[in-house]
């Protein structure tokens, strides 16, 4: 079993829909990342969280440390937001442990 | 420039050619990553520096991968006598240092390796 498991793996969505995208650890972490990487192959940071909640425009990422679970959530979602969504997490160090990747479509 | 830089963006070579990969990060960020992604792939780790530190090897794949770094700056990544199972998108993300290297990293756009 991965020590970073995401769900789901594919999705679909029409624009406008609200998108969750989960993801679940098995171990102790330091720091949750969500990232986003676009078809062209460019990754960018989207959050680094620890505990609570992040909002940044129409992403909103959750965490529950308890529960081992993170969330990331799109409001109003738009065809520009297709990609690959990816959860890593920080096992106090600075090597990343990485989720498989949501791969994200927005049809318009 | 204010992001990650790398050259080339693309590089084509015959197998059991070198190649060498550059990084440059974004100024004043101590640390710096290199890694690998293999067409439908995740990224995999190769190699990490933190400043003056020792850089952490671990996650290069054989004695054909070499990477260095001058002080804070430029990184290099060195593949020896290429392979075609090398052909991949070779990212490079620098980050600030904070926390033991438990910070945000961003990004380059990546070298697109195929060896023919």
């Amino acid at each position: 079993k991965n020590e970073v498991e995401q769900s789901p793996q594919n999705l679909t969505a029409q624009e406008g829909e609200f998108i969750t995208i989960n993801c679940s650890y098995s171990v102790g972490i330091s720091a949750l990342h969500w990232l986003q990487q676009h078809p062209g192959g460019g990754i960018v940071s989207l959050f680094m969280l620890s505990s609570g909640k992040k909002k940044h425009g129409r992403l909103i990422a959750t965490i529950n440390i308890q529960e081992k679970h993170s969330s990331l959530h799109i409001t109003a979602s738009h065809p520009r937001d297709s990609a690959v969504y990816i959860c890593a997490v920080n096992r106090g160090s600075y090597q990343l442990i990485w989720g498989a990747g949501t791969k994200l479509i927005i049809k318009p | 420039g204010a992001g990650v830089s790398q050259s080339p963006s693309n590089k084509v070579t015959e197998k059991g050619k070198d190649v060498e990969l550059r990084c440059d990060p974004i100024s004043g960020h101590t640390a710096l990553y290199w890694y690998r992604q293999r067409l439908g792939q995740g990224l995999e780790f190769l190699i990490y520096f933190q400043g003056n530190s020792a850089p952490d090897k671990s996650g290069l794949p054989s004695d054909r991968f070499s990477a260095e770094r001058t002080g804070e700056s430029v990184s290099t990544l060195t593949i020896q006598r290429t392979q075609q199972e090398d052909s991949a998108v070779y990212l490079c993300a620098s980050s600030p240092g904070l926390a033991g290297g438990q910070d945000t990293q961003y990004f380059g756009p990546g070298t697109r390796l195929t060896v023919l």
